[in-house]
């Protein structure tokens, strides 16, 4: 069985200051892990993803990702929030034949 | 067209109307999704079907009741709804059931009144 969960529904920056958002998860099969963002009244749009290989990700908009094995972890970083990155995020898990399961989505709120 | 797109984008229909939402991708995957997005809620997947079989079908009430004709096509035919049943219903697609990426339509906005 595989679950996400992401720490902070609600997350608040400042433009300009270091976005992090926190996702653990657990996998009895190797993790694939992705982000997802939402903008209101949006489909999810995939921001990033890790399978195999390099375990520091790059993503659209300025977005990052480390895997972390021995953590459970796959933290979402921007060094920089800008305005458009308000949004929801999403954490999601799967493996070989393991459908994606989502965390239940951490809410961006920048402020000027 | 490319990607996921689903139709209507908004719907407000009464509880004893009958009224279906279309979903349609252009990326040859074989695997297909309803998810359900109600506010303050999570992401509930409610259907997956995989090469048009459904293979999933989580304790969703039967006035939802889902159709995949062909792998680039599904529906979701809606009957007798709740007003509670309000929500954000999402369409996805991806390669396989597992191991990749899914893709996600815009999402219908239902109203039941």
């Amino acid at each position: 069985a595989q679950s996400v969960t992401q720490l902070g529904s609600h997350v608040s920056v400042s433009e300009g200051a270091l976005v992090l958002l926190r996702c653990n998860y657990s996998s009895s099969v190797p993790p694939y892990l992705f982000w997802y963002v939402q903008y209101p009244n949006q489909g999810l749009q995939l921001l990033l993803k890790y399978t195999t290989g390099a375990t520091l990700v790059k993503g659209i908009n300025g977005f990052e990702a480390e895997f972390k094995k021995s953590e459970t972890s796959f933290h979402l970083t921007k060094p920089s929030a800008h305005m458009s990155d308000a949004a929801e995020y999403f954490c999601a898990v799967s493996g070989s034949f393991q459908k994606l399961v989502f965390g239940t989505g951490t809410r961006l709120l920048v402020s000027p | 067209e490319t990607g996921v797109t689903q139709t209507p984008r908004h719907l407000v229909m009464g509880m004893t109307n009958k009224k279906s939402l279309k979903c349609e991708q252009h990326l040859g995957h074989n695997a297909m999704y309803w998810y359900k997005q109600s506010a303050k809620k999570p992401l509930e997947l409610m259907f997956v079907y995989n090469f048009k079989e459904q293979t999933e079908n989580n304790s969703v009430p039967s006035r939802f009741s889902p159709e995949c004709p062909n792998s680039s096509h599904l529906f979701l035919h809606l009957h007798t709804l709740q007003p509670e049943d309000s929500a954000l219903y999402l369409c996805a697609s991806s390669q396989d059931v597992g191991g990749t990426e899914a893709f996600f339509g815009q999402g219908t906005r239902l109203t039941v009144v």
